[in-house]
């Protein structure tokens, strides 16, 4: 079968840094992907990998490891707009099929 | 540009009655998808199309049908409702080019089958 793990929820304090991890079983795989989603919004892209490595974007990088099917998204200097939910997603086969999502981690930021 | 854009935004049927959900996209993007979303479970991909006049079935496709008669235009059909079909019916588009496979997502219809 096919599964994405992710935790559920996730505290943290405005200014901090918080890492939320993403493991997958897939039947085949290339790329991980991470999307934000607001309370009543729709999902939006943050990043992809598809190599072993660290991507960074401004105050978001994502990590991927092939060979441990793992990856996560790592969010610096937390901002309170930074609580949303994260999904994680692979890409199973090459552009023409949709994305695994996993079921996604809250991620509560207070001050 | 607006994008993604679907129609309705809400609604609410009682069961056993039918209704189409549309979806649009101006980006001229080969692929769409349709997922539902329901609390706790993530996005769980119902239907897709790789182009016009193709459709296929995704994870959860029984109870729903799909057509792609125009490039710009993917439809979702619910034959006879069901209270198990209540859920948030987002719709995405991607251009399946590129290295990245990003899929831009609809605002989203929220179905309440009673």
């Amino acid at each position: 079968g096919q599964s994405l793990e992710q935790p559920s929820e996730v505290t943290a304090v405005e200014g901090a840094i918080v890492q939320i991890n993403c493991t997958y079983q897939t039947s085949g795989f290339y790329g991980l992907s991470w999307y934000q989603q607001h309370d009543g919004g729709a999902p939006t892209f943050l990043s992809y990998n598809a190599l072993d490595g660290l991507e960074e974007t401004g105050r978001f990088s994502s990590f991927l490891s092939r060979s441990d099917s793992y990856g996560y998204l790592l969010l610096q200097e937390l901002q309170m707009k930074d609580s949303a939910s994260y999904f994680c997603a692979v890409a199973p086969s090459q552009a023409g099929t949709a994305l695994i999502f996993g079921k996604g981690t809250t991620l509560s930021v207070s001050s | 540009n607006a994008g993604v854009t679907q129609t309705p935004k809400f609604r609410v049927l009682k069961t056993g009655q039918s209704m189409t959900l549309l979806c649009a996209q101006d980006m001229n993007h080969e692929y769409m998808y349709w997922y539902r979303q329901d609390p706790g479970m993530g996005l769980r991909l119902i239907h897709y199309s790789v182009g016009e006049g193709t459709t296929a079935k995704g994870e959860v496709p029984d109870g729903y049908n799909v057509s792609r008669l125009k490039k710009q235009n993917f439809l979702l059909g619910l034959e006879s409702a069901a209270p198990s079909q209540t859920s948030v019916y987002f719709c995405a588009s991607s251009s399946g080019t590129g290295v990245t496979y990003e899929q831009y997502f609809g605002p989203g219809t929220r179905l309440t089958v009673t």
